[in-house]
């Protein structure tokens, strides 16, 4: 079963205009920690914000945030007032800590490409 | 403040031939991990050090697949004898500097085109 599902192959935001990015994920793991990555099209993967399972708030860097549904096993990007620069792939991923140091290996979703029209 | 370096950053090669592609950490991280990229899909786990030791390896890291990092500091992963379905992006990153978060950062990537 897939752990980590982004059910948007693409989509299109105004400039200016904010922007939700979806993606559920699936766990058994209590302990897991929950990342939002962009690849622009140079392909270097940019960490963009993180997520803890015990975090009480919601995570926030800059322009980004992360709605965190927990009962839903969701975790998405919101991108407010988007650039052309925004113009990428976003890729959730998750690491499952488990008990004691976990794995540290990252699973991610199929990605969402982002356009951000002038 | 350097990030992640890799190298090269494209390759070219002919089936059945060996390739091998070098990844320098950020330099205070301890933690280096190799990753791969198909066209449409997200990045796959293969491999993991802390210092020198291989302590995770995915099932896609075949028998023809092999990561080292000797001295704890830069890593190279092999392919031998090249199949077409290699063709990828191979993604390293590093972790380590001492962050609760252990957060990963990633390298440019090298672009391998098995033909």
């Amino acid at each position: 079963a897939q752990k980590i599902t982004q059910t948007q192959p693409g989509m299109f935001v105004q400039e200016k205009e904010a922007v939700t990015l979806d993606c559920t994920y699936d766990t058994s793991d209590p302990s897991y920690g929950l990342f939002w990555y962009k690849q622009p099209s140079s392909g270097e993967m940019i960490f963009l914000i993180y997520q803890g399972s015990y975090d009480q708030q919601n995570a926030t860097e800059g322009r980004y945030s992360l709605n965190f549904q927990k009962a839903r096993k969701s975790a998405n990007l919101v991108i407010s007032a988007s650039q052309l620069g925004d113009s990428a792939m976003y890729f959730c991923a998750m690491r499952e800590l488990g008990s004691g140091a976990g794995s540290y290996q990252l699973t991610f979703g199929k990605g969402t490409k982002l356009s951000v029209i002038p | 403040d350097t990030g992640v370096s890799q190298d090269p950053r494209h390759k070219i090669t002919k089936r059945g031939q060996n390739v091998t592609f070098r990844c320098d950490p950020i330099s205070e991280h301890n933690r280096l991990y190799w990753y791969r990229q198909t066209l449409g899909q997200g990045p796959e786990f293969l491999t993991y050090f802390q210092n020198e030791a291989q302590l995770e390896k995915s099932r896609l890291l075949s028998d023809r697949f092999s990561a080292e990092r000797p001295k704890g500091s830069f890593s190279t992963l092999e392919i031998q004898r090249t199949e077409q379905g290699d063709s990828a992006m191979y993604l390293c990153a590093s972790s380590g500097g001492g962050t609760r978060v252990d957060t990963q950062y990633f390298g440019p990537g090298t672009r391998l085109t098995v033909l």
